[in-house]
């Protein structure tokens, strides 16, 4: 079975790009997190979806971040403008709904915004 | 704020030997506890997990200890391999919120030497 998967792995851009980062999560699960990984923080989450609907995104630093999932199959994280405080690993997770704890990651997307 | 707490960033092993990673919480909602392991260039992949109705969970070389009273649990490789150098994220979650959202510690980035 094929795993989380995210696009692009990697992503330079300069400062006040758009940026679109993409998810496809295990056929089957009902639940998808994004995370950002940083040195200070560790793991953040930034919002979760249940049946395609947000249920938390208190992560969310800001206005400029936003995600959708359109469908159970995909899912997105957009910023917009980036700024170089954005450079991060962002990473995509899902699972099914009431499986406690257990969330298969992506590879992730390296971000840096210059 | 960090509600998840890993205070060493990195730990050096001899081949063999004992590996433990702490990892503090500050949350007594928490009652379900995870160690996610990342390789480089990777998505983390679950480990190990405990539930807060015991004090210990053993699988193969791996053993997570949990103490409540002090918020505190470890994680114990024994023997220490090199194929286990990595970046070990200590998470925690409360069931009765659902358990959708985990809280991850920093990291600690194991090196075990051969």
């Amino acid at each position: 079975d094929a795993g989380v998967i995210q696009s692009p792995r990697h992503e330079v851009t300069e400062m006040g790009q758009e940026v679109t980062l993409r998810c496809k999560p295990i056929s089957g699960h009902n639940s998808l997190f994004w995370y950002r990984q940083t040195m200070m923080r560790g793991l953040e989450l930034l919002i979760y979806f249940n049946n395609n609907v947000p249920i938390d995104d208190s992560g969310m630093p800001e206005d400029r971040f936003s995600a959708k999932m359109p469908n159970a199959s995909f899912s997105t994280l957009k910023i917009q403008p980036s700024e170089p405080r954005d450079s991060a690993v962002y990473f995509c997770a899902s699972r099914n709904t009431g499986a406690y704890g257990e969330l298969f990651f992506g590879e992730g997307s390296r971000l840096t915004v210059l | 704020d960090q509600q998840v707490k890993q205070n060493s960033p990195s730990l050096s092993v001899q081949e063999g030997r004992i590996s433990i990673l702490n990892c503090d919480y500050t949350n007594s909602m928490f009652d379900y506890f995870l160690w996610y392991k990342k390789y480089p260039a990777e998505g983390p992949t679950f480990l190990i997990s405990i539930s807060s109705i015991k004090d210990k969970n053993e699988d193969g070389r791996f053993t997570v200890f949990l103490n409540k009273s002090a918020k505190h649990l470890s994680l114990h490789i024994v023997p220490s391999q090199p194929g286990d150098s990595a970046v070990y994220f200590c998470a925690a979650s409360s069931t009765q919120t659902g358990a959708n959202n985990l809280f991850f510690g920093t990291g600690t980035r194991l090196t075990v030497i051969p």
